[in-house]
């Protein structure tokens, strides 16, 4: 079956610091990859998405390429500020007769002033 | 658009209670889910639908119904609440296929 496996963290960074959560997947077709943010109290929001290999998807300055050799999809960002301060779910979503997917546990990510 | 709104925001239940959580989009996505988040396991996928009149089981379906009586709503039931059951529960939609899904803002469930 399909998984997702990210760090859950929490990462805690200083303001400005360089980001990098990492994602793996395992997955029997050609999954369609997200990123998806959850801010406190809230549910989840779409970050980015990549729908095919090498594609490099990209929001509010985070970044992830999809990597499909490795098997990766890798969230960056340059410079994070403290409000992106959040939870951040790596997903992959598959189709198999319907939508299905699968999400990573979710890495929390705390900033720094 | 109000996109996917959830009722109730929090709820208490005692143990054996039964109750309905609310969800309903109005963005006319085929798509609609409903997951639980707990600590350390990420989202669950309870059960899902395709379209109205139609569902089927996700990963933890035990203690939970649904029904899609209409395109924009998808209430999920507890029939015989149990501790276990203490849980975020999100509902969330997506106009089909590998599509972006779209949440609602989640009850906090509380079974005592």
């Amino acid at each position: 079956g399909n998984s997702v496996t990210q760090m859950e963290g929490p990462v805690t960074l200083s303001e400005e610091a360089f980001l990098t959560i990492n994602c793996t997947y395992t997955a029997t077709g050609y999954p369609s990859l997200f990123w998806y943010v959850q801010y406190p109290g809230e549910g989840l929001q779409l970050l980015l998405k990549a729908t095919k290999a090498d594609d490099k998807g990209s929001n509010k300055g985070f970044e992830a390429t999809y990597r499909k050799e490795t098997t990766s999809f890798h969230l960056e960002k340059g410079s994070v500020q403290v409000s992106d301060s959040a939870v951040y779910f790596c997903a992959l979503s598959d189709w198999g007769g319907y939508q299905k997917v699968t999400f990573g546990i979710g890495t929390k990510l705390q900033v720094i002033p | 658009n109000a996109g996917v709104t959830q009722t109730p925001k929090f709820q208490v239940l005692k143990t054996g209670q039964s109750m309905t959580l609310q969800c309903a989009q109005d963005m006319n996505h085929e798509y609609m889910s409903w997951y639980r988040q707990d600590p350390g396991m990420g989202l669950r996928l309870i059960h899902y639908s395709v379209g109205a009149g139609i569902t089927d089981q996700g990963e933890v379906p035990n203690g939970y119904n649904v029904s899609r009586s209409t395109t924009e709503d998808f209430p999920l039931r507890l029939l015989s609440a149990a501790p276990s059951q203490t849980s975020v529960y999100f509902c969330a939609s997506s106009e089909g296929g590998t599509d972006t899904q779209y949440f609602g803002p989640g009850t906090r469930l509380t079974v005592l």
